[in-house]
């Protein structure tokens, strides 16, 4: 049964790019999570994912969005990539209303350069 | 404002030795605590979940307490390997909103031979 998977593992994009982000929840998980961890520094909750829908936003600008496919695998995109974007970027699952069950990716580290 | 405190910030141990980890918590209304394992540039593992009602839990060398009318957690760490060199996050599940992580900073741990 495989976990949380993210890809890609690693990137490096130029500033002003545009970069998106996948994830594959665990098998039987509906709920997507997406965090921003900046190095050294805990992970900061960027958004979440229901149904197709985004239920929660943290406190990101607009540059970041997401989506979510009916299979809930999940895409994290951001626009007008800055050096301060630069992070570790975590995707989490859950089963809906299970919290308990939150399961994390190994991550897609992006340099921003 | 809900906030996760974590002591130390950082840690130094010798291989075999013991060690506690301590959370401080103000989230209000508590649902469960857990404690994360995160190795260097990859997703946080758990390691415990902790309800209201539990005082105590295990995970093979890993023992983690709650006091909840004091709002602290520790997790202690028993005949420590260097595999055990990580960040341990303490993490929040606030009942008024489950679906929202709230971290720690982490304690950054690392056992040297």
């Amino acid at each position: 049964d495989a976990g949380v998977t993210q890809s890609p593992t690693h990137l490096i994009k130029t500033r002003g790019q545009q970069v998106t982000l996948r994830c594959s929840p665990k098998s039987g998980h509906d709920t997507v999570s997406w965090y921003q961890q900046a190095l050294g520094q805990g992970p900061q909750f960027i958004f979440q994912y229901y149904e197709e829908e985004e239920r929660q936003r943290g406190n990101f600008p607009d540059r970041f969005s997401g989506h979510q496919f009916p299979n809930y695998s999940s895409e994290l995109n951001v626009n007008a990539l800055l050096l301060g974007d630069s992070a570790l970027y975590l995707c989490a699952s859950s089963p809906e209303g299970m919290n308990y069950g939150y399961t994390f990716g190994s991550g897609t580290r992006l340099t921003v350069v | 404002k809900n906030q996760v405190e974590q002591s130390p910030q950082s840690l130094i141990i010798l291989e075999g030795k013991n060690c506690t980890l301590q959370c401080n918590y103000t989230v209000s209304p508590f649902s469960n605590l857990r404690w994360y394992k995160q190795d260097t540039g990859r997703g946080p593992v758990s390691l415990t979940i902790m309800t209201f009602s539990e005082n105590t839990k295990s995970n093979g060398r890993y023992t983690a307490t709650l006091d909840a009318d004091t709002k602290q957690s520790s997790l202690h760490i028993t005949a420590s390997q260097l595999s055990d060199s990580a960040s341990y996050i303490c993490v929040v599940i606030s009942s008024y909103n489950t679906d929202k992580l709230i971290f720690g900073t982490g304690t950054r741990l690392q056992v040297f031979p």
